[in-house]
C-alpha cells in the first residue's frame, strides 16, 4: 500500500463542473502539498497547508490531520485546468516530498 | 529571478555510458531536492542537501548514482554505467528553509534520460 493514496486516478469532467480529488496518507507530515503537473513534466506548487483550508481563485484544499485525509477542489472548472494533480507528504525537517500517483484530469469544453 | 533550471533537458545514451546532470536552484535557496519520476507514476525521492551538505539519501539511490552540491549553489547528479531501468524525468527542487517553517519546493523543468 502507498503511503499517499490519491483517487480517482482519471477524472474526466464538462467545463463548469466542480471537482473534486481526494488525498489520503499513511505517514506523518509536516505539511501537505498538492501540485500540477502539465504535459511535458512541468511542476508547480499549488499549495502547502498543514490545518484547515487555503484557497487560491477557483481553488481550494482542505485537509483533516486527525482522518489524515486531503481534499483539492476546482470550481467553475475550465479546460485550462486539465493536468495531474499530485499531492505530496512533507515528511519530518528534511520536508523531503512522498508523492502520490497523481489524478489526471480532463477537462471538456 | 528565473526560477529552477536543469540541464540538459533531454538526454539520450547508450546502456553502460554515465551520464551527468545539473541543476541550478534559485538563487537564495539553501536546500536542494532531487526526484525521479518514471512514466505514470509520481516522482520518488532521492536526495536532498542543505547548503553543500547532503544529509539524505534515498534506498533508491545505488552506489551508480552521486550526487554534489560543491559551493552550496549548483548541483549535479551523475550516474555511472547506466541501465535501462535509470530511464525516467529526474526532477530538481529548491527551497529557502529558515527556523522551523515550512516551505515550498519549487521545481525545475526535469531532465528526461532514456537509455537504449
Amino acid at each position: 500500500k502507498n503511503e499517499v493514496e490519491q483517487s480517482p486516478q482519471n477524472l474526466t469532467a464538462q467545463e463548469g463542473e466542480f471537482i473534486t480529488i481526494n488525498c489520503s496518507y499513511s505517514v506523518g507530515i509536516s505539511a501537505l502539498h498538492w501540485l500540477q503537473q502539465h504535459p511535458g513534466g512541468g511542476i508547480v506548487s499549488l499549495f502547502m497547508l498543514s490545518s484547515g483550508k487555503k484557497k487560491h481563485g477557483r481553488l481550494i484544499a482542505t485537509i483533516n490531520i486527525q482522518e489524515k485525509h486531503s481534499s483539492l477542489h476546482i470550481t467553475a472548472s475550465h479546460p485550462r485546468d486539465s493536468a495531474v494533480y499530485i499531492c505530496a507528504a512533507g515528511q519530518g525537517g528534511s520536508e523531503k516530498l512522498v508523492f502520490g500517483k497523481g489524478t489526471k484530469l480532463t477537462v471538456n469544453p | 529571478d528565473t526560477g529552477v533550471s536543469q540541464d540538459p533537458r533531454h538526454k539520450i545514451t547508450k546502456r553502460g555510458q554515465n551520464v551527468t546532470f545539473r541543476c541550478d536552484p534559485i538563487s537564495e535557496h539553501n536546500r536542494l531536492y532531487w526526484y525521479r519520476q518514471t512514466l505514470g507514476q509520481g516522482p520518488e525521492f532521492l536526495t536532498y542537501f542543505q547548503n553543500e551538505a547532503q544529509l539524505e539519501k534515498s534506498r533508491l539511490l545505488s552506489d551508480r548514482f552521486s550526487a554534489e552540491r560543491p559551493k552550496g549553489s549548483f548541483s549535479t547528479l551523475e550516474i555511472q554505467r547506466t541501465e535501462q531501468g535509470d530511464s525516467a524525468m529526474y526532477l530538481c527542487a529548491s527551497s529557502l528553509v529558515t527556523g522551523g517553517a515550512y516551505q515550498t519546493q519549487y521545481f525545475g523543468p526535469g531532465t528526461r534520460l532514456l537509455v537504449l
